[in-house]
């Protein structure tokens, strides 16, 4: 079936500008994660939402970031005024509710860049 | 301290050759643990599950040490396509979300 599916896979940004980032989960998963991947570095915690239930966005790293996730399923990442540092690989992930509930399925990526 | 901790290697083997990777992680309350795959410029992977009791998938042996909160992902007979960036895995009780180690390259060589 169809896996979880990311757009845009590549975006070029000027520093400053806002950009949205979307997420197409795999049908069925309740559970849809954002993290991001810098260059080197190991997956960073960025949002998660489970169903209707309140996202724990603990892993915001400021208030520039948000997401939301419209009908409990397709999700938005938006980083207003984007700084360099924002520029890493933004990863989207979606698991199924039930005992496999923590093996997540990850989309190919947005790779983002901010110049 | 890091929630989860690996060698980054690269590990540089050849063909045939046995392999093991181990990463600790920091949260002794820790339930679910993971192995995942990732290739170059890919996304991660789901490569295994790791159970209390260890668990076998073919070529890869996955074992949980919860003395010593480490996790050890173990390849036979390497093969040129297992050439990837092993990603330790692990979900703190209670947690919502994955914590990944930075990951351990390996390179199987012909």
């Amino acid at each position: 079936g169809a896996g979880v599916s990311q757009s845009p896979s590549n975006k070029v940004t000027e520093k400053g500008k806002d950009v949205e980032l979307r997420c197409d989960p795999i049908s069925g998963h309740t559970a849809l994660y954002w993290y991001r991947q810098s260059l080197g570095q190991g997956l960073e915690f960025l949002i998660y939402f489970q169903g209707n239930s309140a996202p724990d966005k603990s892993g915001l790293p400021s208030d520039r970031f948000s997401a939301e996730r419209t009908g409990g399923s397709v999700s938005t990442l938006t980083i207003q005024r984007t700084q360099q540092e924002d520029s890493a690989v933004y990863l989207c992930a979606s698991s199924s509710p039930g005992r496999r509930s923590y093996e997540q399925y990850f989309g190919p990526g947005t790779r983002l860049t901010v110049t | 301290r890091k929630e989860v901790e690996q060698d980054p290697g690269p590990f540089n083997v050849p063909e045939g050759a046995t392999v093991a990777f181990n990463c600790t992680y920091s949260n002794s309350a820790s339930q679910s643990f993971f192995w995942y795959r990732q290739d170059c410029r890919k996304e991660p992977k789901l490569l295994m599950s790791v159970y209390s009791s260890g668990n076998e998938d073919g070529r890869f042996t996955a074992q949980l040490n919860r003395a010593s909160q480490y996790i050890s992902l173990l390849i036979r007979d390497s093969k040129l396509s297992d050439s990837a960036t092993y990603l330790c895995v692990v979900n703190p009780t209670g947690a919502n979300n994955l914590f990944f180690g930075t990951g351990t390259r390996l390179t199987v060589i012909p």
